[in-house]
């Protein structure tokens, strides 16, 4: 089986701009979870989809958000970038109910200028 | 508010012997706990998991121990590879309604290095 993707794999924005990224998970996975990396903060869950319906939100501000198509590939979406949203975009997928392994992507490199 | 503490920011460990990474939590509705690798700029790689029903897991070289009581767990490595060198995250899940919702807790990651 394919493993997850993402892309793309580096981004440079400048602040104020919008930004979008893409994850396909991995066939038959329906939930995929969204993540931010940074040095200071570590690994921080930003929101869960599954089937199309958002079923779960981390303490990130309303600049971030995200959807899912039916086939269940995902996009998040950051508006008005901050230098601060620099950072590591992990997204992981996983069947989507039960005590569930995520399996993730190989991450987006945002870069806010 | 940290509920996933890795204490230990680094481990350095010579070839052969073995690894003891690990991990405490503090929620006490956390059930399902995994271990993942990463290298930098990419995605963590699953090694482990354990469900809290357990107390030990184990998979080839990579053993996870579950202490409820004291809300602990680690992760053994026996014997320890070169290509070991990675960082090691815990994380960690709660259930509730049949589902974790998609969130897990991370610890900040241990630095694991082997040296030949």
């Amino acid at each position: 089986k394919a493993g997850v993707t993402q892309t793309p794999r580096y981004l440079i924005k400048t602040r104020g701009q919008q930004v979008t990224l893409s994850c396909s998970p991995i066939s038959g996975h329906r939930s995929v979870s969204w993540y931010q990396q940074t040095p200071g903060q570590g690994l921080q869950f930003l929101f869960e989809y599954f089937s199309e319906t958002q079923r779960n939100k981390g303490n990130f501000p309303g600049r971030f958000s995200g959807r899912q198509f039916s086939n269940s590939r995902s996009e998040m979406n950051v508006s008005t970038l901050e230098l601060g949203d620099s950072a590591l975009y992990l997204c992981a997928s996983s069947p989507g109910a039960g005590r569930e392994t995520q399996y993730f992507g190989p991450g987006t490199r945002l870069l806010v200028l | 508010d940290q509920q996933v503490k890795q204490n230990s920011p680094s481990l350095s460990v010579q070839e052969g012997r073995i690894s003891i990474l690990n991990c405490d939590y503090t929620n006490s509705m956390f059930d399902y706990f995994l271990w993942y690798k990463k290298y930098p700029a990419e995605g963590p790689t699953f090694l482990i998991s354990i469900s809290s029903i357990k107390d030990k897991n184990e998979d080839g070289r990579f053993t996870v121990f579950l202490n409820k009581s004291a809300k602990h767990l680690s992760l053994h490595i026996v014997p320890s590879q070169p290509g070991d060198s990675a960082v090691y995250f815990c994380a960690a899940s709660a259930y509730a309604g049949g589902t974790s919702y998609g969130k897990l807790t991370f610890g900040q990651g241990t630095i694991l290095t082997v040296h030949p």
